[in-house]
């Protein structure tokens, strides 16, 4: 399958920055989707997106699926020390096929 | 919710040992998937499988197999461990069905094979 290119690999912040992390893809999806793995812990889904364009929201955290098919965004804001984690996005051409997966944005968030 | 349990979260086991790991989701999913993670490499899908008794290769199957005869459970062998398969092996179960095409995930197995 095809890996995205996500990035920053990793980031390094203080309680109550913003952070935003993009992840592109050489091909067109039909879907985005965001996880969070916790140390330890498998991914979790946090947010999913079917449309092109569409801006979705989940707490603190809020993702766009890109007009060209071909990028996703995901924005946390007043980030806390629970924040800290892999991010990974994911995207799928069609819903029968494997996801596939970018390499994972670490974040880490000092009190 | 739907839960993804992967039968144990550390082992340990030594060169040339066959390995099992299972998985059992208990939602009725169709495909499940097994992927293992690295640090740089992110997840690397090794197979997959659509439904009971079906199975597709994925990116990285050379020294694995897997065998899903229930579908509720979809294990992964180690025909004989090398230490270059140390590392955190994931399981995922999705539904066919809505138009959610995320997974869920179990908690990993971390192996380190000596």
């Amino acid at each position: 399958g095809q890996q995205l290119n996500q990035s920053p690999q990793s980031m390094f912040i203080q309680e109550g920055e913003d952070v935003s992390m993009n992840c592109t893809s050489s091909s067109i999806f039909n879907t985005w989707l965001w996880y969070k793995q916790d140390p330890g812990e498998g991914p979790v889904l946090l947010i999913a997106l079917y449309k092109a364009g569409e801006l979705t929201s989940n707490g603190r955290l809020t993702a766009q699926f890109g007009i060209t098919r071909k990028d996703s965004f995901l924005n946390i804001s007043a980030s806390i020390p629970s924040d800290v984690g892999i991010y990974f996005c994911a995207g799928s051409s069609n819903s029968g096929y494997a996801l596939n997966f970018g390499k994972g944005t670490s974040l880490l968030v000092t009190p | 919710d739907v839960k993804v349990t992967q039968s144990s979260r550390y082992l340990v086991k030594r060169t040339g040992e066959k390995v099992f790991l299972e998985c059992v989701q208990d939602m009725d999913h169709e495909n499940m998937f097994w992927y293992r993670q690295d640090p740089g490499l992110g997840l690397r899908l090794i197979y997959f499988s659509y439904d009971v008794k079906m199975k597709e290769k994925g990116d990285i199957p050379e020294g694995y197999s897997v065998s899903r005869e229930k579908k509720e459970r979809f294990s992964l062998i180690l025909e004989s461990a090398s230490t270059n398969q140390t590392s955190m092996y994931l399981c995922a179960s999705r539904s066919i069905r809505g138009s959610n095409y995320g997974y869920t995930f179990g908690s990993g197995t971390r192996l380190t094979v000596v």
